[in-house]
C-alpha cells in the first residue's frame, strides 16, 4: 500500500510568489494534518482538516491557507512567500479524527526554498 | 504555552549501547505521546507511542516511560545498532479534535560501529 504522498519533492521560488503543495493521506485515512520544519528544529503544526473540515490552525500568518477534497488528499497554500518560509513541510495522514490524535504517518515532505 | 522539552540534542554512543533520550511537556492535559525517527532526506517515522494511562511500553529493542506527575517521558533503545543512526523526535498532545502535535527539538543519535 502506498504511504503518504506529497509532490512536489523540491521546489524552488521567489520571494512574493505563490505556492501550493499536494498531499494524498495513505487510503482510508480522512485526516490531513500540516508541519512546517525548519532545518535543525521539530515540526511546527499549521493545520488539520478532517472529513473536509479545518479542526485546528498553528499559530501560521493568514498567508497559509489549505483545504481537503472530497478524496481526502489535500492542498497546502502558501502566499506572498518570505524567505522565512524556507523549509520541510510534511503532510500527515491517520485514521482517527475527532478527538483521537494518534497514529499519524508522515509523508517524505516537500523541499521549499525561497530565494 | 504548549511547550515540549527534549534533551539532549545530541547523543554519540558505542554499537551494542543503550541510548536514552527525555522529554518534558508542559501542559498537564497531555494524554498521548509518540516518538519519531526521522532519517536524511525522510519525513518522521512513528517508532513507538504512549498514552497517560500507560507508564511503559516496550517494542523489542526500544521502550518508552511515561512519569505524568513529573510531566517528563524518555525513549530507551537497547544494543543500539548503526542503523538506529538518526534524529529522534518526542511529541505531545491533548485530548482536542485539532490534531495538534507539540514536537520536541530532536535528538542527533550517532551509534559508532
Amino acid at each position: 500500500d502506498a504511504g503518504v504522498t506529497q509532490s512536489p519533492t523540491h521546489l524552488i521560488k521567489t520571494r512574493g510568489q505563490h505556492v501550493t503543495l499536494r498531499c494524498s493521506p495513505i487510503s482510508g485515512h480522512k485526516s490531513v494534518s500540516w508541519y512546517q520544519q525548519v532545518l535543525g528544529q521539530g515540526p511546527q503544526f499549521i493545520f488539520q482538516y478532517y472529513e473536509k473540515e479545518e479542526r485546528g490552525r498553528g499559530n501560521f500568518p493568514d498567508r497559509f491557507s489549505a483545504r481537503q477534497f472530497p478524496n481526502y488528499s489535500s492542498e497546502l497554500n502558501v502566499n506572498a512567500l518570505l524567505l522565512g518560509d524556507s523549509a520541510l513541510y510534511l503532510c500527515a495522514s491517520s485514521s482517527a479524527g475527532g478527538t483521537f490524535n494518534y497514529g499519524y504517518t508522515f509523508g517524505s515532505g516537500t523541499r521549499l526554498t525561497v530565494v | 504555552g504548549e511547550n515540549v522539552e527534549q534533551h539532549p540534542s545530541t547523543l554519540s554512543v558505542q554499537e551494542g549501547d543503550s541510548a536514552v533520550i527525555k522529554c518534558t511537556y508542559s501542559d498537564s492535559a497531555s494524554n498521548y505521546f509518540p516518538w519519531y525517527k526521522q532519517e536524511l532526506g525522510k519525513g518522521p517515522q512513528l517508532i513507538i507511542d504512549i498514552r497517560s494511562n500507560v507508564g511503559e511500553k516496550k517494542d523489542q529493542r526500544i521502550a518508552v516511560t511515561l512519569n505524568k506527575t513529573a510531566k517528563h517521558f524518555s525513549l530507551h533503545i537497547t544494543e543500539t545498532q548503526p542503523e538506529d543512526s538518526a534524529v529522534y523526535f518526542c511529541a505531545a498532545s491533548t485530548p482536542s479534535n485539532t490534531g495538534k502535535l507539540i514536537f520536541g527539538q530532536g535528538t542527533t543519535l550517532q551509534v559508532k560501529p
